[in-house]
């Protein structure tokens, strides 16, 4: 069978190793996810989107995976630096609609 | 340099004193929306608006008002603020239903 992901609240990484943020959505007729970055002090921050006709996409340093049929999300993060320590949502929209529904979100800290 | 900003940023006040926090966007955006963020229970969509004049509540309306008078701006009101409405809130805009929202960078309200 495929595995999933577990969406863990705190995620602690060593400098310069990959990181793995997973999340799971709750509606199956949502067609656009968004992973944040929200800093202390700041408001949320883009990374990176996804659309359902999708399956993976990359950025810079990012990657993200969709797996509808488990309805998953993940964020990779390559070479983890200690800029990227913070709090990770993912969220998620369907088509014409106004909402955002945010995950619970995870923080990761980097370890130098 | 594209924004949402918010003022104010902190504000510490008493039960039943009306309060408004601005929030203004130069992006051209059409859609706008305020969310409050609660240890716990992530980002929550308070009101959200489509364009000028058009407004609609989103999961926890109730305690606020919203206006959408311009195109940039898009105030929260809160006619007789209580302690539970002391939060973390964020303005959000954007130019799409599948585009990704900007966030201002909060305002932290203590209602005592």
């Amino acid at each position: 069978g495929e595995s999933v992901g577990l969406h863990l609240p705190t995620l602690s990484v060593q400098e310069g190793d990959n990181s793995i943020i997973n999340c799971a959505y709750s509606n199956s007729a949502s067609d656009y996810f968004i992973w944040y970055k929200q800093e202390s002090g700041k408001g949320p921050q883009f990374i990176i989107d996804i659309r359902s006709n999708m399956d993976k996409r990359q950025g810079q340093r990012v990657t993200v995976l969709l797996n509808k049929t488990v309805k998953h999300l993940s964020l990779q993060i390559a070479a983890t630096q200690p800029g990227d320590s913070a709090v990770y949502f993912c969220a998620e929209n369907k088509e014409n609609d106004y909402k955002l529904s945010f995950g619970a979100g995870t923080t990761v800290t980097v370890r130098a | 340099e594209a924004q949402v900003t918010q003022n104010p940023r902190y504000l510490i006040t008493v039960t039943g004193k009306k309060l408004t926090v601005t929030c203004s966007q130069n992006m051209n955006h059409e859609y706008m929306s305020w969310y409050r963020q609660d240890p716990g229970l992530g980002l929550r969509q308070i009101y959200y608006s489509m364009n000028v004049e058009v407004t609609d509540k989103g999961d926890v309306p109730e305690g606020y008002k919203v206006s959408r008078k311009e195109k940039r701006n898009f105030p929260l009101i809160l006619e007789s603020p209580s302690p539970n409405q002391t939060s973390l809130y964020f303005c959000a805009s954007w130019g799409t239903g599948d585009q990704p929202q900007h966030f201002g960078d909060g305002t932290r309200l203590s209602i005592l």
